[in-house]
């Protein structure tokens, strides 16, 4: 069955950095795009990265975008996001998810917490 | 602020037929498939229906999509305790070159 296991997650000073990654099991990694969507305590989902199967084609949000690096390692099969100068209001439960079609995800992991605090 | 506007807070009682509605515009619900997700307290999100009004297998067929224009809804039959829950739906927006994601719906079931 496809498991999606999201680890890296933690507390963080604002603008400091985290790397978050996601293992994917359970499917054949190279064949599917993948995202990242968070979700801010007590608050809705929000899409935040996509990635090609083949890293060509990469899309983020608008807040999001110069500060945060998707990426993937299909030999690993895991996929990764890099937050750089983050920020309070980028606390959120983070998800890894497959992407079904049209971008939207099918399955989707646990999540992980970051937590951007002093 | 999400520009896919659901309803806040619907209720039902067990039984009771629910719609949430999902409203949009030309350059994402109107253009683009609608997904819908349920997240149940403290889990994470599950896939509902995609491709406006596909159901993957296992999800029961209490639930049904359907779209006209730029608007879309989500229909629950059969209401049961268990479809206490968020619910978002979710599309493709062109304009924006994202996936944008409704606010978000949370249902009681009294």
């Amino acid at each position: 069955q496809v498991q999606l296991v999201e680890s890296g997650g933690g507390l963080v000073e604002p603008g400091g950095s985290l790397r978050l990654s996601c293992a994917a099991s359970g499917f054949t990694f190279t064949e599917y795009y993948m995202s990242w969507v968070r979700q801010a305590p007590g608050k809705g989902l929000e899409w935040v990265s996509y990635i090609s199967s083949d890293d060509y084609t990469i899309y983020y949000s608008d807040s999001v975008k110069g500060r945060f690096t998707i990426s993937r390692d299909n030999a690993k099969n895991s996929l990764y996001l890099q937050m750089n100068s983050l920020r309070a209001e980028d606390t959120a439960v983070y998800y890894c998810a497959r992407v079904h079609e049209w971008f939207l995800p099918d399955y989707w992991g646990q999540g992980t917490l970051v937590t951007v605090s002093s | 602020q999400s520009v896919l506007t659901q309803p806040p807070s619907p209720s039902g009682t067990p039984g009771q037929r629910v719609t949430i509605s999902c409203s949009g515009s030309s350059s994402n619900v109107g253009r683009n498939y609608v997904y819908w997700y349920q997240q149940l307290p403290g889990t994470a999100p599950k896939l509902l229906i995609y491709r406006d009004n596909q159901r993957p297998s296992g999800v029961p067929d209490r639930f049904s999509g359907s779209k006209s224009g730029t608007s879309a809804s989500l229909t629950i039959s059969g209401l049961r305790s268990e479809d206490e829950a968020d619910y978002y739906c979710a599309a493709w927006d062109d304009s924006l070159s994202g996936v944008l994601f409704g606010g978000g719906t949370k249902l009681t079931v009294l």
